[in-house]
């Protein structure tokens, strides 16, 4: 069975710092791989995701991951944090064409003003 | 935001008691999905849905049913409440298994059972 690990269950960072999130996955196939992100009180929204191509991906409000296939990773970064980033990250993977996600525990990163 | 509602948003329930949550999508998207998301287990996938009344098990499907009747209903069904059942439940939707995926994530509903 796949499964997820996020490395990280808290990180509290001051603005400006830069982030980098830790995402692993067991699954020897092709994969599809996500980071959601759940501001507080709210639903989950998809930050970016990686099908194919270059491996380096850029999703929404500057942040962007990394798939490194030789380290089965898609660590999530983002340059210099603001309080705004303050919510929990999640990470997941989908089997190539299968039709469930499989998620990671979630990193809850706090960003101190 | 996509086209997804959850009702109840909340509910207070006492252990034995049955429990409808009821997910309802605008956009006629094929595949719904229930999920629970507790601290320190990110979101687990309890059932899905991959057509009307085309449903299958996930992780955590124990204590659990689902109903789908129409396309834009998914009906999560806790037979007999129990306090381990006590979580945020969301429900989630996604149009094709092709290179566009993504799931889209209703508001939640948080179920406490006493």
């Amino acid at each position: 069975a796949q499964s997820v690990s996020q490395h990280n269950h808290h990180v509290i960072l001051s603005e400006a710092a830069s982030l980098e999130l830790g995402c692993n996955y067991s699954y020897g196939g092709t994969v599809n791989l996500f980071w959601y992100v759940q501001y507080p009180g709210q639903h989950l929204q998809l930050l970016l995701k990686y099908f194919s191509g270059d491996p380096l991906v850029k999703g929404i409000k500057g942040f962007e991951a990394e798939f490194i296939k030789s380290k089965f990773s898609f660590n999530l970064r983002k340059p210099s944090v603001q309080w705004s980033d303050t919510a929990e990250y999640f990470c997941a993977v989908r089997r190539e064409y299968g039709n469930k996600l499989v998620f990671g525990a979630g990193t809850i990163l706090r960003v101190k003003s | 935001d996509a086209g997804i509602t959850q009702s109840p948003r909340h509910k207070v329930t006492e252990t034995g008691t049955p429990v409808t949550l009821r997910c309802h999508q605008t956009e006629n998207h094929r595949y719904m999905y229930w999920y629970r998301q507790d601290p320190g287990h990110g979101l687990r996938l309890i059932h899905y849905s991959y057509g009307v009344k085309d449903t299958d098990k996930g992780e955590v499907s124990d204590g659990y049913s689902v109903s789908r009747s129409k396309t834009e209903d998914f009906l999560l069904t806790l037979e007999s409440a129990t306090s381990s059942q006590t979580s945020v439940y969301f429900c989630a939707i996604s149009e094709s298994l092709g290179q566009g995926y993504e799931q889209y994530f209703g508001p939640g509903t948080r179920l406490t059972v006493t």
